[in-house]
């Protein structure tokens, strides 16, 4: 399985845009890169997923360039409710089920 | 509404006591999952079912067991082996395991604080 390595923890002001990145030197060619986010005491909450290039949603975007070896999440003017944890996964390929990290923990301040 | 659920919301049990978690889903999907979160941590799998009748281990499955009799039904049993059961455990399901853009969908996770 590819793994990953993201930024323990980053703080922000609301209104800023947020990019946090996120190493997987190992991704198979098949595998997705996908962001989850997760505020305490829930489960993760799905953001958005990617191949390659870009991807945009109404909540954020995910830059990927072309050797795929990292991504971006880029969460734009963030407010005080994006105080959450994100989670980079690389996966997909195969019956195997995808693997969460440690991943990052963004703080908003007003 | 369709959706993934889990009861109870908070579980206290007396160390060596079995325990099994519910986790039920009603969106068809095939695979589900199960994780666990001690605190500040990230998610480990213990569990996961790609279809009826049909499971695997995760990272940290000793101690727990698991049964996949219904495609909606995905209960975990913390056993008296688990060394240290007290954590948060999250339950989720998604159309089919590992395959392409497989979004996994959580439910709102059980507490087991364990006495």
């Amino acid at each position: 399985l590819a793994k990953t390595t993201q930024p323990i923890s980053m703080d922000s002001y609301e209104g800023q845009e947020v990019n946090i990145t996120c190493s997987h030197n190992n991704i198979a060619t098949n595998d997705y890169i996908t962001w989850y986010q997760q505020f305490p005491s829930q489960g993760p909450r799905f953001i958005i997923q990617g191949y390659k290039t870009k991807v945009t949603n109404e909540v954020a975007s995910l830059f990927i360039p072309a050797d795929r070896k990292s991504s971006t999440l880029s969460l734009p003017r963030v407010s005080l409710s994006d105080t959450a944890v994100y989670y980079c996964l690389v996966g997909g390929t195969g019956r195997r089920a995808l693997t969460f990290g440690s991943g990052t923990r963004l703080q908003v301040q007003p | 509404d369709g959706g993934i659920t889990q009861s109870p919301k908070y579980l206290f049990r007396k160390e060596g006591q079995n325990v099994t978690l519910s986790c039920e889903q009603n969106l068809n999907h095939d695979a589900m999952y199960w994780y666990r979160q001690d605190p500040g941590q990230g998610l480990r799998l213990i569990y996961y079912s790609q279809i009826v009748n049909d499971f695997q281990k995760g990272d940290i499955a000793e101690g727990y067991s698991v049964s996949r009799e219904k495609k909606e039904s995905f209960p975990l049993t913390v056993t008296s082996a688990q060394k240290n059961p007290t954590a948060f455990y999250l339950c989720a399901s998604s159309i089919m395991a590992g395959v392409g853009n497989n979004e996994q969908f959580f439910g709102p996770g059980t507490r087991l604080t364990v006495l």
